[in-house]
């Protein structure tokens, strides 16, 4: 069975300092990745996709993910948090030639000021 | 520019009552998605919908149903509630896209919290 696995639930890091939310699938097939963000008391809205071609994807809020086959991982990174980013974060996997996306376990992402 | 609406924010109700959860999305989707989100579990999938009248089981689908009447509503209902159904309700829509173009990117309502006592 397909699953994604987010390794820290919780990461505090302060304002301006880089940071990096963890993820990595078990798939035996070629997928679509996501990243979608929830800020407190709202649903989840979607931050950014792989679905192929270069593996470096970027956001428009300076997010910025690399897919790596070999490692089945897709890290979020940022060179530098605002407190605006506070939000849960939650990694997606979509196979190819399926409509049922999977959910990771989301991380907390705080930004201290 | 609210394109999926869940028409309950929060929600308290008591054990052993009918609870429904009505979404509605303006995006002519022909999937749409229920899925309940609690700490440290992430999203799971309770039901889904590939068009009118139709639905699928997700992976927890035990203790609920769903209704689609119509393309833009996708109703999840709790027959009878029990506090273990205390949770973020989440609900999705996609395009039914299956080239890579879509990619069925969800988009997802605010959320019920529903309380059951």
């Amino acid at each position: 069975a397909q699953s994604v696995t987010q390794l820290d639930s919780q990461v505090p890091v302060f304002e301006e300092a880089p940071v990096e939310l963890r993820c990595n699938y078990s798939s035996s097939v070629s997928v679509y990745l996501f990243w979608y963000v929830q800020y407190p008391n709202q649903g989840l809205q979607l931050l950014l996709k792989y679905l192929s071609g270069s593996t470096l994807v970027e956001s428009i809020n300076g997010f910025e993910a690399e897919f790596n086959k070999s490692q089945t991982s897709f890290h979020l990174r940022k060179p530098s948090v605002h407190i605006s980013d506070t939000a849960e974060y939650f990694c997606a996997v979509l196979k190819t030639s399926y409509d049922k996306v999977i959910f990771g376990p989301g991380t907390s992402l705080s930004v201290i000021p | 520019d609210v394109k999926v609406t869940q028409s309950s924010r929060y929600l308290v109700k008591r054990t052993g009552e009918k609870v429904f959860l009505e979404c509605v999305q303006d995006m002519d989707h022909e999937n749409m998605f229920w899925y309940r989100q609690d700490p440290g579990l992430g999203l799971r999938l309770i039901y889904f919908s590939y068009d009118v009248k139709m639905k699928e089981k997700g992976d927890i689908p035990e203790g609920y149903s769903v209704s689609r009447e119509k393309k833009e509503r996708f109703s999840l209902i709790l027959e009878s509630a029990s506090t273990n159904q205390t949770s973020m309700y989440l609900c999705a829509s996609s395009p039914h896209e299956t080239g890579i173009s879509g990619a069925n990117v969800l988009t997802f309502g605010a959320g019920s919290r529903l309380t059951v006592l």
